[in-house]
């Protein structure tokens, strides 16, 4: 059973141009959570997602920002118009279902620097 | 203000010897507690997770403690190896929600 697949693995843009990055969570996983992980800090929540459908985008900023968790495919987080404050890791995490006790599975993360 | 604090921000340590890491936090009712290790370029690795009416949880060499009337959290490392140096963080959480301390940065030497 593979684990969470994040890629690309590293991915650089210049300003003004659009980053998509995809994550396959792990097989019999329909919960996708995205995390963003800025150079000496934590991670903060970004998105929840259920497939087709967002449940939580409270931690993803308004503009450029977006996410999907399709039927069949990745989920996508996909940011319009990159800014160099985008910088960061952004992390992908997974869970069977919805509880406290359930633990989320991370992937490697994708590595995004903008020039 | 971090509604997770952890400390210290970075330890070294010899290999062979125990450490403790902390973890304080504000995130109230909470649904459990969790310490994760991040090695380095690598996404998080849960190590324990706790229900706040849990006092303790081991798994191997890694054991955490929680005492909910002070908000706060351990995690003791038993016997440190080199594998050990990697980030550890504590996450509480509330519903879905997972809120992240900034971790502490364990560097373990030979």
């Amino acid at each position: 059973n593979a684990g969470v697949m994040q890629n690309p693995r590293h991915l650089v843009r210049r300003r003004g141009q659009e980053a998509r990055l995809r994550c396959s969570p792990m097989k019999g996983h329909s919960h996708v959570y995205w995390y963003r992980q800025l150079p000496e800090e934590g991670l903060k929540f970004m998105v929840y997602l259920q497939k087709e459908n967002i449940i939580d985008e409270s931690g993803m900023p308004k503009e450029r920002f977006s996410a999907e968790f399709p039927k069949e495919g990745p989920s996508i987080l996909r940011i319009q118009q990159v800014v160099r404050g985008d910088s960061a890791a952004y992390f992908c995490a997974s869970s069977p279902r919805r509880g406290d006790q359930e633990t989320q599975y991370f992937g490697p993360g994708t590595r995004l620097l903008v020039l | 203000k971090n509604q997770v604090e952890q400390s210290p921000q970075s330890l070294i340590i010899l290999e062979g010897k125990n450490c403790t890491l902390q973890c304080n936090y504000t995130v109230s009712p909470f649904s459990n507690l969790r310490w994760y290790k991040q090695d380095t370029g690598r996404g998080p690795v849960s190590l324990t997770i706790m229900t706040f009416s849990e006092n303790t949880k081991s798994n191997g060499r890694y054991t955490a403690t929680l005492d909910a009337d002070t908000k706060q959290s351990s995690l003791h490392i038993t016997a440190s190896q080199l594998s050990d140096s990697a980030s550890y963080i504590c996450v509480v959480s509330k519903g879905n929600m997972l809120t992240f301390g900034g971790g502490t940065r364990l560097m373990v030497k030979p």
